[in-house]
């Protein structure tokens, strides 16, 4: 499976949209960008996952590039309870979930 | 629906002893998977079963580890015997293997296991 690379943090002001960027410049074409959060002391929560048209669901929206090598992960209003570790992974053949580090975003009231 | 279950929540052993960690997956659901999270190496995949078979067994850190699915809603991993470094949260998730990739998985809140 493709490898993904994300910024390492970022701050969100409460109310604002949170963008949360994800490089996968090696994506195949059948593997699925998928993307979880994790709030401290929980399990990963699923949000959402596509594979090449825009997603949006009650929780977030997709944002794939034509070319598949980037996506970006948009929680339309930031609330206090939206602050965890977001990941981008990329998902194919490999019956798993390769989790990085992450990106850990911070929403500021 | 009650998600994926684990337990216990947290386990406090000591060095030598076995331990026993339970998951019950999602109803309907027929891949599971066990995953352990620390500090230095992040969310590590250990083993993950399709309809209670083992398919991946290739992260299980070594022979005191193991792993077992007896039925579709139940599934133990086991380690004997502890060592300290063992201590980090477990965690089971499970999902559809209908489309493997496509389907998300669904994690269980844990089970912290501290080994002194």
């Amino acid at each position: 499976d493709a490898k993904t690379t994300q910024p390492t943090s970022m701050d969100c002001a409460e109310g604002r949209a949170a963008n949360l960027p994800c490089n996968h410049s090696t994506i195949s074409g059948n593997e699925y960008v998928y993307w979880y959060r994790q709030i401290h002391s929980q399990g990963p929560q699923y949000i959402i996952h596509g594979l090449k048209n825009n997603e949006t669901n009650e929780m977030a929206s997709l944002i794939i590039t034509e070319d598949r090598k980037s996506s970006t992960l948009i929680l339309p209003h930031a609330t206090l309870r939206d602050t965890a570790v977001y990941y981008c992974i990329s998902r194919g053949e490999a019956n798993n979930l390769f989790f990085g580090t992450g990106t850990r975003l911070t929403v500021i009231p | 629906d009650a998600g994926v279950i684990q337990s216990p929540r947290h386990e406090v052993t000591e060095m030598g002893q076995e331990v026993t960690l339970r998951c019950k997956p999602i109803s309907g659901h027929n891949s599971l998977f066990w995953y352990r999270q620390t500090m230095m190496r992040g969310l590590e995949l250990l083993i993950y079963f399709n309809n209670n078979v083992p398919i991946d067994d290739s992260g299980m850190p070594e022979d005191r580890f193991s792993a077992k699915m007896p039925n579709a809603s139940f599934s133990t991993l086991k380690i004997q015997p502890s060592e300290p470094r063992d201590s980090a949260v477990y965690f089971c998730a499970s999902s559809l293997a209908g489309s493997l990739y496509n389907s998300p998985l669904h994690f269980g809140n844990g089970t912290r296991l501290t080994v002194t």
